[in-house]
């Protein structure tokens, strides 16, 4: 089944630095999409990016998609404190949405 | 308008006991999801609703799993008899558009701890 591999599973990084995580999946998708979790707390959807597109923007955050390499990164300019965080990619195709591991984003001020 | 709301946020219960999880969707949404998350593992899919039909069980574990939504509205997950590797966070969505339309609104968990 398709999954999606989130790297590096844990950052550090300082506040204004910043962070890039990487995922790679197995399968044919129809969008990937990056969610965040804060400690203790639910899901939240950050962007979808379709099989078709390239690349995305929304805030400081740039999110792009390689189909043929089966990957997606997600960039975070400029990070601050509240960003860290657990992040994941889940890819949606003909099966429910498959969640990676997640990388675990430490932003420190 | 109201987002996916889960109760409780925690549980703690000894093996062998009994839990029930409780989800309501926004309303509205006839898509609703379970998922969990166990210690340090990737977030895994446990079955898709559309209104009170299971559309898709794949993922639910074994039959100590039970998931109803009775009427369309909110949906419950019983574990029974609940197992240590059971403990992890919970998670429900809901969406308007079937499960391959991505954009899911998901609730904040329910953290549950099995010992």
């Amino acid at each position: 089944s398709q999954q999606g591999e989130e790297d590096p599973q844990a950052l550090s990084i300082q506040e204004g630095e910043n962070a890039t995580m990487n995922c790679s999946y197995k399968t044919s998708i129809n969008n990937l999409q990056w969610y965040r979790q804060n400690s203790g707390r639910g899901l939240v959807h950050l962007i979808l990016i379709r099989s078709n597109e390239r690349e995305k923007h929304s805030g400081r955050l740039r999110v792009t998609l390689d189909t043929s390499k089966k990957s997606s990164s997600l960039l975070i300019t400029a990070s601050r404190a509240a960003d860290t965080a657990s992040y994941f990619c889940a890819t949606s195709g003909n099966t429910p949405l498959v969640f990676g591991k997640g990388t675990r984003l430490s932003v420190i001020a | 308008e109201a987002g996916v709301t889960q109760f409780p946020s925690h549980s703690v219960i000894e093996k062998g006991q009994t839990v029930t999880l409780r989800c309501d969707p926004i309303s509205g949404h006839d898509n609703l999801y379970w998922y969990r998350r166990v210690m340090g593992k990737e977030i895994k899919f446990l079955l898709h609703f559309v209104k009170e039909s299971k559309q898709d069980e794949s993922g639910m574990p074994n039959n100590r799993f039970l998931a109803e939504r009775t009427g369309g509205t909110y949906s419950t997950l019983k574990v029974q008899p609940a197992e240590l590797e059971d403990s992890g966070v919970y998670f429900c969505a809901s969406s308007q558009a079937p499960r391959d339309w991505g954009g899911y609104t998901f609730g904040s968990g329910t953290r549950l701890t099995v010992v």
